[in-house]
């Protein structure tokens, strides 16, 4: 039974340009939310995925968008990079709504570098 | 100001000793607490979760409180091992409906032989 993967795991960018990162739900779950986590900070969120539509989003400008698949991965593209998106970016993935007690499984992350 | 505090920042520990992590938040109403364990550079993993009808629950060596007048809760790792050293994240999740989780900015333990 895979976990939670995301792809790449370290990845450098300049000012500027646009990123793509992925992650593969765990078997059997639905739900994907994605947090970045700054270094010494706790990850913040950025937005959740459902039924291929984005449910909710947090505090993060339009340059963040994401996308979620009819097989449930998902994809967090990040426009226009600048210094201070440089972090640690999690995918966590979770069964829908149906318990407000779900656990969510988190990816290993993606790092970041902006340069 | 984040609602979710967590204190101490970092400790230090003895292997075999216990200790206990704090955790205050002002998210409300709420409708469960977590916390995690992160190893550094990998993803959290969970170790309890309560409802705020729940005062306490254990994973183990793991034994989350929680008092929810007070929003208060605690994480409390008994006869600590190596492999303790981590950061403890506390996660307070809002009610059905609001599906943000709000992260402390967590605890880093480090446990010496």
């Amino acid at each position: 039974d895979a976990g939670v993967t995301q792809s790449p795991t370290h990845l450098i960018k300049t000012r500027g340009q646009q990123v793509t990162l992925r992650c593969s739900p765990k078997s059997g779950h639905d739900t994907v939310s994605w947090y970045q986590q700054a270094l010494g900070q706790g990850p913040q969120f950025i937005f959740q995925y459902y039924e291929e539509e984005e449910r909710q989003r947090g505090n993060f400008p339009d340059r963040f968008s994401g996308h979620q698949f009819p097989n449930y991965s998902s994809e967090l593209n990040v426009n226009a990079l600048l210094l201070g998106d440089s972090a640690l970016y999690l995918c966590a993935s979770s069964l829908g709504a149906h318990d407000f007690t779900d656990t969510q499984y988190f990816g290993p992350g993606t790092r970041l570098t902006v340069l | 100001k984040n609602q979710v505090e967590q204190s101490p920042q970092s400790l230090i520990i003895l292997e075999g000793k216990n200790c206990t992590l704090q955790c205050n938040y002002t998210v409300s109403p709420f409708s469960n607490l977590r916390w995690y364990k992160q190893d550094t550079g990998r993803g959290p993993v969970s170790l309890t979760i309560m409802t705020f009808s729940e005062n306490t629950k254990s994973n183990g060596r793991y034994t989350a409180t929680l008092d929810a007048d007070t929003k208060q809760s605690s994480l409390h790792i008994t006869a600590s091992q190596l492999s303790d050293s981590a950061s403890y994240i506390c996660v307070v999740s809002a009610p059905p409906g609001d599906y943000k989780l709000s992260f402390g900015a967590g605890t880093t333990v480090t446990v010496r032989a």
